[in-house]
C-alpha cells in the first residue's frame, strides 16, 4: 500500500496568513494526488484534483502543486471559512489511501 | 444538481452486518464510479473499495476482503454496501462518493451525506 504522510498533522494561523500544507507519498504517484478540505461533522470537499487543478467553485485562494513523491496544498490569504481539517489521497493504485489529515486551526 | 442521498444512522450488536444505502440523482448514473469511504469518531479517511455501476464489478480494499460487498440497482440508481461481521472498530461514518471511469483519475468530487454505523453490545 501507498503511504501518505502530512505535515505538519496540525496548524494554527490568522485570517490572512499563507499557509502550507505538505503531502509525501511512500512511492512515485506521479500527479495523482488530490485534496479535499473538511469540516466537523461533514462529509469532505474536493479543493485540487492532479495535484494542481483547482476544481470548479473553490476559491482561487487554494493551490497545489507537485509531482511524483511530494506535494503542496498552499491557501494564500486565510480567511475564517478555511479552518478545517485537510486531506490528501492517492489515485495511483489501490487502496486509494488518504493522509493522516492536516488540521488547520485559528492562532 | 448532483447529489448523493444515503440511508439513516444503524446501531448494531457485535456480529451482525449493516447495509447502507447511496442513492445517487442529477447525473447519468453508469458514467461514474461509487466508492464508500469510512471515518471513525477523530479519526481519518479510509477507503473501502469501488463498484462500476454499469456492469457490477467491484474491487475491495484487502482490511476489508471478506467482509464487505457492494451492489448497485441501476432501476432506482442506488449502491449499496453491506458489511457483515461487524466489531466494535467499526464503528464509523460510512460515506460514498463518486469518481470519473478514468484509471487513476478516481478523486471524489461529490460525497453523499455521510452514515453513522454505531456498534456496540
Amino acid at each position: 500500500d501507498i503511504r501518505m504522510t502530512q505535515a505538519p498533522s496540525s496548524l494554527s494561523a490568522s485570517v490572512g496568513d499563507r499557509v502550507t500544507i505538505t503531502c509525501r507519498a511512500s512511492q512515485s504517484i506521479s500527479i495523482y494526488l488530490h485534496w479535499y478540505q473538511q469540516k466537523p461533522g461533514k462529509a469532505p470537499n474536493l479543493l485540487i484534483y492532479a495535484a494542481s487543478n483547482l476544481q470548479s467553485g473553490v476559491p482561487s485562494r487554494f493551490s497545489g502543486s507537485g509531482s511524483g513523491t511530494d506535494f503542496t496544498l498552499t491557501i494564500s490569504g486565510l480567511q475564517p471559512e478555511d479552518f478545517a481539517t485537510y486531506y490528501c489521497q492517492q489515485s495511483y493504485s489501490a487502496p486509494y489511501t488518504f493522509g493522516q489529515g492536516t488540521k488547520l486551526e485559528i492562532k | 444538481q448532483v447529489q448523493l442521498v444515503q440511508s439513516g444512522a444503524e446501531v448494531k450488536k457485535p456480529g451482525a452486518s449493516v447495509k447502507v444505502s447511496c442513492k445517487a440523482s442529477g447525473y447519468t448514473f453508469i458514467s461514474y464510479y461509487v466508492h464508500w469511504v469510512r471515518q471513525a469518531p477523530g479519526q481519518g479517511l479510509e477507503w473501502m473499495g469501488i463498484i462500476n455501476p454499469t456492469g457490477g464489478s467491484t474491487s475491495y480494499a484487502q482490511d476489508f476482503q471478506g467482509r464487505v460487498t457492494m451492489t448497485r440497482d441501476t432501476s432506482t440508481s442506488t449502491v449499496y454496501m453491506d458489511l457483515s461481521g461487524l466489531r466494535s472498530d467499526d464503528t464509523a461514518v460510512y460515506y460514498c462518493a463518486r469518481s470519473l471511469t478514468l484509471r487513476k483519475a478516481y478523486y471524489f468530487d461529490y460525497w453523499g451525506q455521510g452514515t453513522l454505523v454505531t456498534v456496540s453490545s
